[in-house]
């Protein structure tokens, strides 16, 4: 199956700072979704990216869908407590058929030091 | 609005003992997805069904799982017989339907430990 390649694996930050994380494709995909986890919940849609080098933002999290399609990236500025969690890539590719299953990275763990 | 529904939250079997998930989505939603999330590893589908349609299972192992969503609104994942690698937590997801801007909502999972 398709394979998606997210780092870093762990983050650990002061409050505050800033965060990046990327994820990257060896396969060109039409949809970019970025995810949240927190512990014992179900992923939490952050943002959803449709075009090719589009940037969106969501308060403190921008994220931006590479311009070959195979790639996007997450920030999140000024980070607090609660942006603890493990944050996924997910992928799509909408085949009209329907809304097909996503591929999702392996997640970058987000710890945030007092 | 209720989000997706999904029990029991946890399940602890013994190794080949049958075990049975329940997924209730959003109202109104006609897609509905069910995934299996590895320790350390992000979700993996495994099936999706269209309303009581399974339009795609090319990754549910069948010798031991089954799904079924009958009259197209609730679903159930059944393992039968269970192994110690199944230990996972599953999630189930449903969707509006058809259309680009037609994203998944997830439920809080099942976790499964197989003994």
């Amino acid at each position: 199956g398709q394979q998606l390649n997210q780092s870093p694996q762990s983050m650990f930050i002061q409050e505050g700072e800033d965060v990046s994380m990327n994820c990257t494709s060896s396969s060109i995909f039409n949809t970019w979704l970025w995810y949240k986890q927190d512990p014992g919940e179900g992923p939490v849609l952050l943002i959803a990216l449709y075009k090719a080098g589009e940037l969106t933002s969501n308060g403190r999290l921008t994220a931006q869908f590479g311009i070959t399609r195979k790639d996007s990236f997450l920030n999140i500025s000024a980070s607090i407590p609660s942006d603890v969690g493990i944050y996924f890539c997910a992928v799509r590719m909408y085949s009209g058929g329907g809304a097909d299953g996503l591929t999702f990275g392996k997640g970058t763990h987000l710890i945030i030091q007092p | 609005e209720a989000g997706v529904v999904q029990s029991p939250r946890y399940k602890i079997i013994e190794k080949k003992q049958p075990v049975a998930f329940w997924c209730n989505p959003i109202s109104g939603h006609n897609t509905l997805y069910w995934y299996r999330q590895n320790l350390g590893q992000g979700p993996e589908l495994l099936i999706r069904y269209e309303n009581e349609e399974a339009v795609d299972d090319s990754q549910l192992p069948k010798d031991r799982f089954s799904a079924e969503r009958l009259k197209g609104v609730d679903s159930t994942l059944k393992i039968q017989p269970a192994e110690l690698g199944d230990s996972a937590v599953y999630l189930c997801a449903s969707s509006p339907g058809l259309g680009v801007l037609n994203e998944q909502f997830f439920g809080p999972g099942t976790r499964l430990t197989v003994l």
